[in-house]
């Protein structure tokens, strides 16, 4: 089945340590998304690229980055996690966003900063 | 600012029975409303849409009922059944400002269908 697959489900790091957490696709969708979702909250877009044009959300931190090498491919990195950084990530796909079409999501991986 | 708002935090109804979830808005731009579903350990998953054009759309027991005017839609689900058990969650999205990309989404509502 064609699918949005987030590796790993779950990632525990330390304080300042760097992490980078994985998505691919295999819908050969344009658009891929990164969400941050904390508990009991609403998803929060932090980017998202269509293609390789990346586009940042104003008010997603500096620590946060994301690559996109290929079309299949989008990894999300944090440079310094902090403790308010312990979250669920979603990775999201979209064909285009020009026309009205559902995002589909990833199983997210959970986040926890020691 | 919570532009998309899911004021019931749980429901609980019987197997068998409607469930009816309901959400606001404030953003009159919003011209793309969605429902997604989230089982525990697993990702949203994509349930139903309209678009500001209707008032209504129906999929199986899953309807959408959409009231511009109110800014307030609403999932209806009949019957319900205990596999329907999951957070769902409303999400809206605008066409123009070229933010189309950007689904806002409420925080969601736990249904739980009772034997």
């Amino acid at each position: 089945d064609a699918m949005v697959i987030q590796n790993p489900r779950y990632q525990v790091t330390q304080f300042g340590k760097p992490v980078t957490l994985s998505c691919s696709q295999t819908l050969n969708h344009n658009v891929m998304y990164w969400y941050q979702q904390k508990s009991s909250q609403a998803p929060k877009l932090l980017f998202h690229y269509y293609d390789k044009d990346f586009n940042n959300e104003a008010d997603t931190p500096d620590n946060f980055q994301s690559r996109r090498p290929n079309t299949s491919f989008c990894f999300l990195d944090i440079r310094s996690p902090g403790l308010g950084d312990a979250a669920m990530y979603l990775c999201a796909t979209s064909r285009d966003y020009r026309l009205n079409q559902p995002q589909h999501f990833g199983d997210g991986t959970r986040l926890s900063i020691l | 600012d919570q532009q998309v708002k899911q004021n019931s935090p749980s429901l609980s109804v019987q197997e068998g029975r409607i469930s009816i979830l309901n959400c606001d808005y404030t953003n009159s731009m919003f011209d793309y409303f969605l429902w997604y579903k989230k089982y525990p350990a697993e990702g949203p998953t994509f349930l139903i849409s309209i678009s500001s054009i209707k008032d209504k759309n129906e999929d199986g027991r899953f309807t959408v009922f959409l009231n511009k005017s109110a800014k307030h839609l609403s999932l209806h689900i009949v019957p319900s059944q205990p596999g329907d058990s999951a957070v769902y969650f409303c999400a809206a999205s605008s066409n123009s400002g070229g933010s189309n990309y950007k689904l806002t989404f409420g925080k969601g509502t736990l249904l739980t269908v009772n034997p």
